[in-house]
């Protein structure tokens, strides 16, 4: 079972619309959550991290955690072209040395016009 | 926050030769962590670099293939040694970082190939 999974994708979504990534972990005492955007041939941006359960808002992001179901989300909301890219979702998992950042293998998202 | 300046951004090579990218952060930070990234693929963590301490590798990652130095807080060098063309990806260095959130911050990347 891989640590963190996420739908593949491509996700396509209209403009306008409300596009929702989601990413489940494997890792029980896993303490933060986050999510990246990667534009082709960029490196990952950070969009926004998550450490509690519940909803955290960011302007048209929003993340969602439920540690209970082990399970971590964003939407996007008035989704736009320049939202277009493949999202990463990453979660810290402490081991004896060091918090160490483990990445899902992505969801590509793409906003139509 | 903290900026990384990571070079060189790409570099085509030779097999059997070494190239060691160095990420120079503009703030101290405790930890620094290098990645692979295949093509079309997800990051995979190669190791995290302590300071004053040796590098810690992932299961599949060993030091004699990736050496890396951490001299300071607030600078990594990850060498790729005796390369072949299937150690071609792209190399990731990473640190702690604050922009709004608490996250970690990537240097803008190594696209490498071994020829």
């Amino acid at each position: 079972q891989k640590e963190v999974e996420q739908n593949s994708g491509p996700l396509s979504v209209p403009e306008g619309a409300i596009a929702s990534l989601n990413c489940t972990y494997s890792d029980r005492v896993s303490q933060s959550f986050f999510w990246y955007r990667q534009y082709s041939g960029k490196s990952p941006e950070l969009i926004m991290s998550i450490y509690s359960n519940g909803d955290k808002e960011d302007g048209r992001f929003t993340a969602q955690l439920n540690k209970a179901s082990q399970y971590v989300s964003l939407l996007i909301r008035d989704s736009q072209p320049s939202d277009s890219a493949t999202y990463l979702c990453a979660v810290s998992s402490p081991n004896s040395s060091a918090s160490k950042i483990i990445f899902g293998s992505g969801t590509r998202l793409s906003i139509r016009p | 926050s903290a900026v990384i300046s990571q070079k060189p951004s790409r570099d085509i090579c030779q097999r059997g030769t070494s190239l060691t990218i160095q990420c120079q952060v503009d703030s101290q930070v405790t930890m620094m962590f290098w990645y692979r990234q295949q093509p079309g693929q997800s990051l995979t963590l190669i190791a995290t670099a302590n300071q004053g301490s040796e590098a810690t590798y992932e299961s599949g990652f060993v030091i004699d293939k990736f050496p890396i130095s951490r001299p300071n807080l607030t600078f990594s060098t990850l060498t790729v040694s005796n390369m072949s063309p299937e150690d071609s990806s792209i190399y990731l260095c990473s640190a702690e970082a604050w922009r709004g959130n608490y996250g970690y911050t990537f240097g803008s990347g190594t696209r490498l190939t071994v020829v």
